[in-house]
Formats: structure tokens, C-alpha cells, sequence
């Protein structure tokens, strides 16, 4: 057990619909991370939050989007979506104090898309 | 940009006998380097990690793993695999530079045959 959390397990939407994951994180880490892994591929970085700011984007467009807030929970954000948005969206938490620190992971929304 | 080569997509291993799971990294200075494991359905769970220090590492479940430099490669040994170990392992790069991105291989996955 990591003590990361993530709701919902599974979800099922249509194209062009929006959707929020949302993530409780391990008490007192202050960086939250998402990644999306689509089937049978390694997870990809979307973006990280240091203190309630984003922190490093990976390669997706804006349509992702996140919040972190005070009490160590996080959002992932999707507009508009599209079916290859359909993977497994993971978050992680860490302690970020000056170097790199582990990340623990949930254990992921699936997400399918139709 | 950092990256990570997984070059066995797939391995089989009798149950007792060793594993070694291939992992070489590109990235332009000492990276952070990570083991993952993923049953299905399932989150990623932390191996192992090297930051600094000794470059063999152990870690959880009876894994090691070695960084060595001149090879750009953190391959992950067992002396004798159980049954259990059967699931997809993924190997990560981290930056030094205070943005904690992970970035995966594509993951190899390993049966376990009795």
C-alpha cells in the first residue's frame, strides 16, 4: 500500500465529453504527478503540481488540465475528449524537498472512451 | 530529453530458475533510475532506486539491480524467481534538475512457467 488513492476505479464516457479523476495523495507530500498509460505502453508524464502550482507539463494539450489543493488531494481534468484518451490515468505522490525524491503511485482510473 | 529502452517486450521463466531484465537509459548527466512493477489491473509498486552511492541496489521481493555508467544500463537480476513475479516491470529515468518527471520504458513483461 502506498497510501495513494484514486477515484473513480473505472469510467466510461462518450467523445466530447469532459471528465475529472481526482487523486488523495500521501499526507504531507507536496508534489502530485499524473500519467497517462494507454494499453500495453509505459505510463507518459502529463503534468506535475508543487504547491498547488503546475510544475512541468509533458507532451498533451491544454484540454488536460489539474488543481492541487491544501488537503493533499488532486484533480486531472479532460475536455473534450477524444477515444484515444482511453488508457489508465495515474497519479503519484511525493515529498519534493531540493532533490528527486520517490514517487508512490496509485492504482489508477480506467478510462475508456467511446 | 531523457529515454528509456525496455529491449524485451516479453520474457518466459521457469519458476526457480534467475531473471534478468534488461533497462538502458539515455540522459545527459547521473540519472535517477527507477524499477516499477504493475500486476494487472493494478498501480505501480517501487522495486528499487538508485540516486547515488553504491551502484548495486537492492530492493523489495528480492530484486537488485546495477547501474553501470559506461553501459548507460540498470538491468534488474532475482537469483530465483517465485511464481508471484509474474506481472509487466517498467524502468524510469528521473531528472536531476528538480522536475521530478518519471520517464518509462515500454515495459517487459514476465510469465512465469512451473
Amino acid at each position: 500500500e502506498t497510501g495513494v488513492t484514486q477515484s473513480p476505479t473505472h469510467l466510461i464516457k462518450t467523445r466530447g465529453q469532459q471528465v475529472t479523476l481526482r487523486c488523495s495523495s500521501q499526507s504531507g507530500h507536496n508534489t502530485v504527478s499524473w500519467y497517462q498509460q494507454a494499453l500495453g505502453q509505459g505510463p507518459q508524464f502529463i503534468f506535475q503540481y508543487y504547491r498547488e502550482e503546475e510544475n512541468g507539463r509533458g507532451n498533451f494539450p491544454p484540454r488536460f488540465s489539474g488543481l492541487q489543493f491544501p488537503n493533499y488531494s488532486s484533480e486531472l481534468n479532460v475536455n473534450a475528449l477524444e477515444l484515444d484518451d482511453s488508457a489508465l490515468y495515474l497519479c503519484a505522490s511525493s515529498l519534493q524537498t531540493g532533490g528527486v525524491e520517490t514517487q508512490y503511485f496509485g492504482p489508477g482510473t480506467r478510462l475508456l472512451v467511446l | 530529453a531523457q529515454s528509456v529502452t525496455q529491449p524485451d517486450i516479453h520474457i518466459t521463466v521457469s519458476e526457480g530458475a534467475s531473471l534478468e531484465l534488461r533497462c538502458n537509459y539515455s540522459y545527459g548527466a547521473t540519472p535517477y533510475l527507477f524499477w516499477y512493477v504493475q500486476s494487472p489491473g493494478q498501480g505501480l509498486q517501487l522495486l528499487l532506486k538508485y540516486f547515488s552511492g553504491d551502484t548495486l541496489v537492492q530492493g523489495i521481493k528480492g530484486f537488485e539491480a546495477e547501474f553501470k555508467r559506461s553501459q548507460s544500463s540498470f538491468n534488474l537480476r532475482k537469483p530465483s524467481v517465485h511464481w508471484s513475479d509474474a506481472a509487466e516491470y517498467f524502468c524510469a529515468v528521473g531528472r536531476r534538475d528538480g522536475n521530478e518527471k518519471l520517464t518509462f520504458g515500454t515495459g517487459t513483461r514476465l510469465t512465469i512457467i512451473p
